[in-house]
């Protein structure tokens, strides 16, 4: 049962132009929403997040939009440059029935990033 | 800070052996997440600890997985015996408490042959 989804598995973008990722959730119970991004051989790095109380959140060239009736998020890096290549993961959580696995992340499988000078 | 610190970065063993894996958090963390990440299943949680006691640990594949935190500074995932569908990069993370990001180490690379 995949809770969280990344349809696309890689991405291409000229340097320069939008990068856009998307995001995917099936549980209603998610109200906080984070992107990571991984380096090969690195731990993923926080990247931006937002609250389920919010639509739109933004940090220098990163913005991320969530549609709550659509259950889907999406990540805009506008503009993209090389450094961005990387793995990006949409991560998702929320409380469950007994509130003690509150601040329990579920990963998407992550999208690979390549933008290209 | 130094961040979370795993070692090793890198274990290759053979298979039946023990493979014991190691993660000092951030300090001042009370939350502790041991990860798995494979090509098949991706990025999944395997356990977590607050406070150093065992919260949820749902995610453990099998009986062949352990961890513990004896203290606020250590944890370890003991694999005895390692079979080669283990082989994957596991990574430690931890958050403090109130808070929703988790910080992550740079992983350990395991491979069983």
């Amino acid at each position: 049962d995949q809770q969280v989804k990344q349809n696309s598995p890689s991405l291409s973008v000229q340097e320069g132009r939008i990068s856009i990722l998307n995001c995917d959730y099936t549980n209603s119970m998610f109200d906080y929403f984070l992107w990571y991004k991984k380096y090969p051989a690195e731990g993923p790095t926080f990247l931006i997040s937002i609250s389920s109380i919010k639509d739109k959140n933004e940090d220098g060239r990163f913005t991320v939009f969530l549609n709550k009736s659509a259950k889907h998020l999406s990540l805009h890096i506008v503009p993209s440059q090389p450094g961005d290549s990387a793995v990006y993961f949409c991560a998702a959580t929320g409380p469950n029935a007994g509130g003690t696995s509150y601040g329990k992340l579920t990963f998407g499988q992550g999208t690979i990033l390549t933008v290209h000078p | 800070d130094a961040g979370v610190i795993q070692s090793p970065r890198h274990e290759v063993t053979e298979m039946g052996q023990e493979v014991t894996l190691r993660c000092k958090p951030i300090s001042g963390h009370d939350y502790l997440f041991w990860y798995r990440q494979t090509m098949m299943r991706g990025l999944e949680l395997l356990i977590y600890f607050n406070n150093n006691v065992p919260i949820d640990d749902s995610g453990m594949p099998e009986d062949r997985f352990s961890a513990k935190m004896p203290n606020a500074s250590f944890s370890t995932l003991k694999i005895q015996p390692s079979e080669p569908r283990d082989s994957a990069v596991y990574f430690c993370a931890s958050r403090s408490g109130g808070a929703n990001i988790q910080y992550f180490g740079a992983g350990t690379r395991l491979s069983v042959l």
